[in-house]
């Protein structure tokens, strides 16, 4: 059992670059999120799904598009990165009905 | 403007002390506190969680203390450990069970 799977665990971009970070969880879970945590920050909703083909957004989505198109997979876009965006990304997923999030491994993004 | 504030930032204990994480929130529909335990590198993983019609939940050396008239709430990690040595977050849960507020986390040192 794999639970959340993130790619790439690590990734260095220019500014202005674009890339896809991946996201999949093999436990059926209907509810999927992407959180950045920065230091001092916690951990702040960026989008989240409810199930395929819905999504919304949360916290700070501004330069972040998302999309679910199946259940497992949920991948987080940065269509133009900014340094601003130098985090580290969490991927979580959980059932619906259920309580607390299961947590990826996380994917370290530095930008300059 | 935070949701969830958490105090302190970072924490020095002796091993065999309790160490106390305090949490504050203000949105009284909150509606589901989990702690999550985070280790350098990996994601955030659930420690225990309480909902506020409940004073306290214990699991092990871990306790969660509640007060809903102050919307106040606290981890208690009791006879603490350098195994304990970690990133600790303090969570809420709002509207539609999907979006979870963080606290800016507790980075504890538990010293041998």
């Amino acid at each position: 059992n794999a639970g959340v799977t993130q790619t790439p665990k690590f990734q260095v971009l220019k500014t202005g670059q674009s890339m896809t970070l991946q996201c999949a969880q093999d436990m059926n879970h209907e509810y999927m999120s992407w959180y950045r945590q920065d230091p001092g920050m916690g951990l702040r909703l960026i989008h989240y799904s409810v199930g395929a083909g819905i999504t919304d957004q949360g916290e700070v989505p501004n330069g972040y598009n998302v999309s679910r198109s199946t259940t497992e997979d949920f991948p987080l876009r940065l269509l133009s990165a900014a340094p601003s965006q130098t985090s580290v990304y969490f991927c979580a997923s959980k059932r619906q009905g259920g309580d607390g999030y299961t947590f990826g491994s996380g994917t370290r993004l530095t930008v300059v | 403007q935070q949701q969830v504030k958490q105090s302190p930032q970072s924490l020095i204990v002796q091993k065999g002390g309790i160490s106390i994480i305090n949490c504050a929130y203000e949105n009284t529909a909150f509606d589901y506190f989990p702690w999550y335990q985070q280790f350098p590198g990996k994601g955030p993983a659930l420690l225990i969680a309480i909902r506020p019609d409940v004073s306290e939940k214990k699991e092990g050396r871990f306790t969660i203390s509640f007060n809903k008239s102050a919307k106040q709430f606290s981890l208690h990690i009791m006879d603490s450990q350098p195994g304990d040595s970690a990133t600790y977050f303090c969570a809420a849960r709002g509207e539609n069970f999907n979006k979870f507020y963080f606290g800016s986390g507790t980075k504890l040192n538990v010293k041998p």
